[in-house]
């Protein structure tokens, strides 16, 4: 079955950007029945939806994160990334990758990456 | 923005208890309503879609019923691996989705 595996540094400065990607195994990142996207888990915020991406490259985005967030797609990788620019410690949470499941208005996630601790801190 | 409201927080229950978890919309949702079980240190993973449809290798004990505003989340018997924090997620505001705040539910 399909699998997810989030990457990237588990330490980002205040004020620099966050890069994280997700790669997808048993599974494409072309298929044009999901989406891609990226969640994240703080103990303040609970879970929040970060955004995500169709095969097309066609992305939506939080509004509360639309202005700092870019979500991308390597086809040639079969995996899709996260950047979030300008963090600060409120950026600090789980961050977790997953294939979004679209059955008209329908969505939901299954499955999800393991999730990676980002921490924001000089 | 549509809200949604999961109540109680946490509960306390034994093994064997009926559990429910209900899950408030801030405006109708009809049955754009999703369920997740997150156990500690793991991702959450998908229980009930559509309000009351149960994925695939889930439990029968786990049921989902409500429409429009008000959403339940039904245990019929809970057991010892079903200690964990249950999200509610709503896709009706499609592409904005959401997620209530959690219900954890321990061990009495």
């Amino acid at each position: 079955q399909v699998q997810l595996q989030e990457s990237g540094p588990g330490l980002v400065k205040p004020s620099e950007t966050l890069s994280l990607s997700c790669s997808v195994s048993n599974g494409s990142v072309s298929s044009g029945s999901y989406y891609w996207t990226w969640i994240r888990q703080s103990p303040g915020k609970g879970l929040e939806w970060i955004g995500y991406i169709y095969y097309s490259g066609s992305t939506n985005y939080n509004p509360s994160l639309k202005s700092r967030v870019t979500i991308s797609l390597d086809v040639s990788k079969n995996q899709f990334s996260l950047k979030l620019r300008s963090v600060t410690a409120a950026d600090t949470a789980v961050y977790f990758c997953a294939r979004v499941i679209i059955n008209g208005w329908l969505r939901f996630f299954d499955p999800w990456g393991q999730g990676t601790l980002v921490t924001v801190s000089s | 923005d549509i809200q949604v409201t999961q109540s109680p927080s946490s509960l306390s229950a034994s093994v064997g208890d009926r559990v429910t978890i209900t899950c408030r919309a801030s405006q109708s949702i009809s049955a754009y309503l999703n369920w997740y079980q997150q156990k500690p240190g793991k991702a959450p993973k998908i229980l009930i879609y559509a309000a009351s449809t149960l994925q695939s290798g889930v439990p029968s004990r786990f049921s989902g019923s409500g429409s429009g505003t008000d959403f339940t989340l039904t245990i019929s018997s809970l057991q010892p691996e079903d200690f964990a924090t249950y999200f509610c997620q709503q896709s009706y505001n499609t592409p904005f989705l959401t997620f209530g705040g959690g219900t954890k539910v321990e061990i009495k």
